[in-house]
């Protein structure tokens, strides 16, 4: 089967670091995306990794291990508003599966 | 605004009623699909087109009933439904077969609640 592990809830405060963990099985791999979903909102495409290593988009960063099946998701200095659910997903079977999300709550 | 603009944002029907979601993206992209997303689930595929045909249908019941007039629009047909069918249908839309780094693009979605 396909599927994709993830926390489902991190607490974290106003101006630090969090790291949101993202394990998977697929058979085949095709990258590991991100996505961000605000209450009431769209799901917003953040990063893609299709190779092993460090993707950098300002306060966000992605990273994969092939070899682990696993992968995260890095916010640093973290705002309100980052506060969301956070969903990573992978490509099986011709098509985009999602793990269950993490909601993510920034305190002051 | 994402792009991909979905109607109604809120929808409250009977079990008897029929209704219709209505999704539209003018992106540039040929393929589109709809997910459903229930609290504390992944969200799930229900259906994929690709240039206006359909290409996955992923053992959803058949009070769902998919339709891609053109490469800009989908609906979503309910008729039927269950209480458990109540939930938040996102409508998404990409450019075919490219596993890339842009992703999907999705609307905001339909909160739907069966009563």
């Amino acid at each position: 089967g396909q599927s994709l592990e993830q926390p489902s809830e991190v607490t974290a405060v106003e101006g630090a670091i969090v790291q949101i963990n993202c394990t998977y099985q697929t058979s085949g791999f095709y990258g590991l995306s991100w996505y961000q979903q605000h209450d009431g909102g769209a799901p917003t495409f953040l990063s893609y990794n299709a190779l092993d290593g460090l993707e950098e988009t300002g306060r966000f960063s992605s990273f994969l291990s092939r070899s682990d099946s696993y992968g995260y998701l890095l916010l640093q200095e973290l705002q309100m508003k980052d506060s969301a659910s956070y969903f990573c997903a992978t490509w099986g079977g011709g098509k985009l599966i999602f793990g269950q999300g993490t909601e993510l709550s920034v305190k002051p | 605004e994402t792009g991909v603009t979905q109607t109604p944002r809120h929808l409250v029907m009977g079990m008897t009623n029929k209704k219709s979601l209505k999704c539209e993206q003018h992106l540039g992209h040929n393929a589109m699909y709809w997910y459903k997303q229930s609290a504390k689930k992944p969200l799930e595929l229900m259906f994929v087109y690709s240039l206006e045909e359909r290409v996955e249908n992923n053992s959803v019941p058949s009070r769902f009933s998919p339709e891609c007039p053109n490469s800009s629009h989908l609906f979503l047909h309910l008729h039927t439904l269950q209480p458990e069918d109540s939930a938040l249908y996102l409508c998404a839309s990409s450019q075919e077969a490219v596993r890339s780094n842009y992703g999907y693009t999705f609307g905001s979605g339909t909160r739907l609640t069966v009563v």
